[in-house]
């Protein structure tokens, strides 16, 4: 059975501040990805990573793939406001069709 | 206008009814799921559909049912069976099933039971 962990689940960082979300997760899969949601709305895709070593980045914000580490990381650079929001990474079946979803890193920037 | 509509956007549900949650698309797309989320979770699965007339159950099917009649449609119902209903129901679709295709989300139904 596929695990996804998250961590932090809670984050609370300064504006201009740089911070690193990680999502673990355990078994093989090359295929990750990360979604936004604002309170009380539904998901908003960010990044689609398909395959190892893959680097992708909008914005402030940068998701990469380590496949051999089953590691994906999304780092925050130079916090604002406008980033609050709890950030989901989903991890697919080697098989298709299927996400498994983490549980979420609540993320608060503070003025 | 294109998209994933769910309706309606909060229901609310006597103990002991049944409930149907809409899911559309106009995408064209293959596939489509429907996720149940929990306050303060993640996403978990209830059912998917990667073709017309076939779907599979998800981790959590018990207490609900599905049927994919149409490719734009995949409706949900939520049964007296299911014990604890109250949440908020994604429906997601993707272009195809299969490695790397990238699930979209609709706006969600959220669900009380009273």
């Amino acid at each position: 059975e596929l695990k996804v962990e998250q961590n932090p689940l809670f984050l609370s960082m300064q504006e201009g501040k740089n911070y690193t979300i990680y999502c673990n997760y355990s078994t093989t899969s090359d295929r990750l990805y990360w979604y936004r949601q604002d309170p009380g709305k539904s998901l908003e895709s960010l990044f689609v990573l398909l395959s190892n070593g893959a680097v992708k980045q909008e914005g402030r914000l940068m998701a990469s793939l380590d496949t051999k580490a089953r590691l994906s990381t999304l780092h925050i650079t130079a916090a604002v406001h406008d980033l609050s929001a709890t950030y989901f990474c989903a991890v697919e079946e080697t098989s298709g069709s299927r996400l498994t979803f983490g549980e979420g890193t609540q993320l608060t920037v503070n003025p | 206008d294109g998209g994933i509509t769910q309706s309606p956007k909060y229901l609310f549900r006597k103990e002991g009814q049944n409930v149907t949650l809409s899911c559309e698309q106009n995408l064209n797309h293959d596939a489509m799921y429907w996720y149940r989320q929990d306050p303060g979770q993640g996403l978990r699965l209830i059912y998917y559909s990667q073709i017309v007339n076939d779907f599979q159950k998800g981790d959590i099917a018990e207490g609900y049912s599905v049927s994919r009649e149409k490719k734009e449609s995949f409706p949900l119902t939520v049964t007296s069976a299911q014990k604890n209903p109250t949440a908020f129901y994604l429906c997601a679709t993707s272009r195809i099933a299969g490695v790397g295709n990238e699930q979209f989300f609709g706006p969600g139904t959220r669900l009380t039971v009273l």
